[in-house]
């Protein structure tokens, strides 16, 4: 069965520093990955995705991750943090279903606060 | 079409109760999944639809649980007899049938407090 470990549960950088955030999972084929942000009481919204091709992808809002498979690990990363990036960072690993749907599995999260 | 939209977004219950919540996909959509988020944790898998068909019910999902898609559109989740322990927030989300490789949207969630 696939997992997803975040293991860092809380993160604070200043704003404009850089971001990086550490995803290391564990799947038996090829591995989907994703990275979603939630804010306060709200649903997720995805920021990138890595199937297959570049290990290096961009996502939206500035943000990249790598994939390395030698390592298991898709960090998210950042070149410089505005404010508006706090909120609450999931990595999740998908795996095929019946009729091609794709469940996947979360990591715990990561909470960012940014300080001014 | 704005997205993945879920009602009620709030919904407080007393202990024994029956609750249903409703999803409406993005209307492309034929794949639709529902998760479960407690606090401090990502969310879990429960179930997927593809079109009306229940393909797929994870463990967490128990007989108290029952998901329905009757036309292959909206879908609801019922919980009855509902205990504290299902305090969460539940979340749908849906993908298009386009291969495997497609992501999932998500709706805003239906917070449930069982008191």
């Amino acid at each position: 069965a696939q997992s997803v470990t975040q293991p860092d549960i809380h993160i604070t950088v200043s704003e404009g520093a850089s971001l990086e955030l550490r995803c290391n999972y564990s799947y038996g084929a090829t591995p989907y990955l994703f990275w979603y942000v939630q804010s306060p009481g709200q649903g997720l919204q995805l920021l990138l995705k890595y199937f297959s091709g570049d290990t290096l992808v961009q996502g939206i809002k500035g943000f990249e991750a790598e994939f390395k498979r030698s390592q298991s690990s898709f960090n998210l990363r950042k070149p410089s943090v505005h404010w508006s990036d706090a909120a609450e960072y999931f990595c999740a690993v998908g795996a095929g279903l019946t009729g091609g749907g794709n469940k996947l599995t979360f990591g715990t999260g990561t909470q960012l606060k940014v300080e001014l | 079409d704005t997205g993945v939209s879920q009602d009620p977004r709030h919904k407080i219950t007393k202990r024994g109760q029956n609750v249903t919540f409703r999803c409406d996909p993005i209307s492309e959509h034929n794949r639709l999944y529902w998760y479960r988020q407690t606090l401090g944790q990502g969310p879990e898998f429960l179930t997927y639809f593809q079109n009306e068909a229940q393909l797929e019910k994870s463990r967490l999902l128990s007989d108290r649980f029952s998901a329905e898609r009757p036309k292959g559109s909206f879908s609801t989740l019922e919980i009855q007899r509902t205990e504290q322990g299902d305090s969460a927030m539940y979340l749908c989300a849906s993908s298009s049938r386009e291969g495997v490789s497609t992501e999932a949207f998500f709706g805003q969630g239906t917070r449930l407090t069982v008191v």
